[in-house]
């Protein structure tokens, strides 16, 4: 069965940093891509991210490029996404999802993660 | 990026009625267009994928289809549990990009 579990709920000043992990199991890790999407309050989710599947390479949102980086280790099977220079407006829950099987469905999200709350305040 | 528009933004049901939500994209994405569930507090579920696909452990009553660049999301006998926010979602190219979700609740 695939899993996806997330690190715990992280409060953060203006100018920080923070750093996410998602943790798979269920599935062999480097065969899927696993993207990175969050969810301002009462907002759309957004796409901020991912690591492709294969060679692993990492990819950004425009948005968010410079700002965020995701990195992976493959012998924990475990992705991480940091973002940083945080301000108020990215407070939100972030969530990992893996992305669909194959080049055609690898943009899509079949699983999540439980969702990690990013509070950014004074 | 391409923009998918959702509409309406929310409506009311009850419990038995056919509803349905529309996605347009702002150009061609092919068959590139799913459909997700969210309920409060949880992470989104994916139930429709390449626009008419029904994932694996959905239901039978949710069924996508598409015209040229409009997209529809038909929910037949709604059920309690179906009382959600529902987002479509391309996966065309990057950034994949969602609608501005549809909030279906209890007439």
């Amino acid at each position: 069965q695939v899993h996806l579990v997330q690190s715990g709920a992280e409060v953060r000043k203006p100018g920080a940093s923070v750093k996410v992990s998602c943790e798979t199991s269920g599935y062999s890790f480097t065969n899927y891509a696993l993207h990175w999407v969050r969810q301002a309050p009462g907002q759309r989710p957004e796409w901020m991210g991912w690591i492709s599947a294969g060679n692993g390479n990492p990819g950004y949102s425009q948005k968010f490029q410079g700002r965020v980086t995701i990195t992976r280790d493959t012998s924990a099977s475990t992705d991480y996404m940091e973002l940083s220079s945080l301000r108020s407006e990215d407070t939100a829950v972030y969530y990992c999802a893996r992305g669909g099987s194959g080049s055609y469905y690898n943009l899509l999200f079949d699983y999540w993660g439980q969702g990690t709350l990013v509070t950014v305040s004074s | 990026d391409i923009q998918v528009t959702q509409s309406p933004s929310s409506l009311s049901a009850s419990v038995g009625d056919t509803v349905t939500i529309t996605c347009r994209a702002s150009q061609h994405i092919s068959s590139y267009l799913n459909w997700y569930q969210q309920k409060p507090g949880k992470a989104p579920k994916l139930l429709i994928y390449a626009a008419s696909s029904l994932q694996s452990g959905v239901p039978s009553r949710f069924r996508g289809s598409e015209s040229g660049t409009d997209f529809t999301l038909t929910i037949s006998s709604l059920q309690p549990e179906d009382f959600a926010t529902y987002y479509c979602q391309h996966s065309y190219n990057i950034p994949p990009t969602f609608g501005q979700g549809t909030k279906v609740d209890v007439k």
